[in-house]
């Protein structure tokens, strides 16, 4: 599958506790996303990044998310100290340039 | 970006044209139209787009208005796979981070 891959599907975790959630975006994708979708809603875009460069923050991304993508290929999200509100999918996409953009299975998060 | 305006919910029975609208009366000219759907519990998957002209593919077909104001995404014969939410969005294409504001969409069931 040359899809984008997102690990794990799932994750249960306890409030307070960090977690990471990783994204592999098509290969020669140059940009990757991170959206975050809760229950009912449409995605909302947390972040973007043009090879390694992280270029766009939303507001939702508070401080205690960091995301990476260090050499430009796989992207890592992490959140510390979890919380409640943190319940949600959290979904990657990929793109060439501005094309459109391929979305992986998403990272179910709760947080109980 | 532009906002978008989409029905709630529709029905459509199976082998039949489901025609999706969307609104967009304060889009701009160099904004293109752009749609998706997403599955029960998959990530969002690109459907078309289209800037001014009709635009048909294996999928389905665009119809945008001569004044760009609304469009409609049209599913000649629907199956029940096609069952999803649809998300009609605007944005520039070139020159941006490429992010897709998402609303919340269109359900569209489709019944025996």
């Amino acid at each position: 599958d040359t899809g984008v891959s997102q690990d794990p599907r799932h994750k249960i975790t306890k409030r307070g506790q960090n977690v990471t959630f990783r994204c592999d975006p098509i290969s020669e994708h140059n940009r990757l996303y991170w959206y975050r979708q809760t229950l009912g809603q449409g995605p909302e875009f947390l972040t973007y990044f043009q090879n390694e460069a992280q270029l766009e923050k939303s507001r939702l991304l508070s401080d205690r998310f960091s995301a990476e993508r260090p050499k430009g290929s796989f992207s890592t999200l992490e959140i510390q100290r979890t919380e409640q509100g943190d319940s949600a999918m959290y979904l990657c996409a990929s793109s060439l340039d501005e094309g459109e953009a391929f979305f992986g299975q998403g990272t179910r998060l709760t947080v109980v | 970006d532009a906002k978008t305006t989409q029905p709630t919910s529709m029905d459509c029975a199976e082998g039949r044209a489901a025609n999706l609208p969307c609104n967009h009366s304060t889009i701009s000219g160099n904004e293109y139209v752009y749609w998706y759907r997403q599955i029960h519990s998959q990530g969002p998957q690109y459907i078309i787009h289209g800037l001014k002209n009709n635009e048909t593919n294996e999928m389905a077909s665009l119809i945008i208005t001569e004044d760009r104001k609304s469009s409609t995404l049209i599913l000649p014969h629907a199956t029940l796979r096609d069952t999803a939410v649809y998300y009609c969005i605007v944005r520039v294409a070139t020159g941006t981070a490429s992010k897709l504001t998402f609303g919340t969409g269109t359900r569209l069931q489709v019944t025996l």
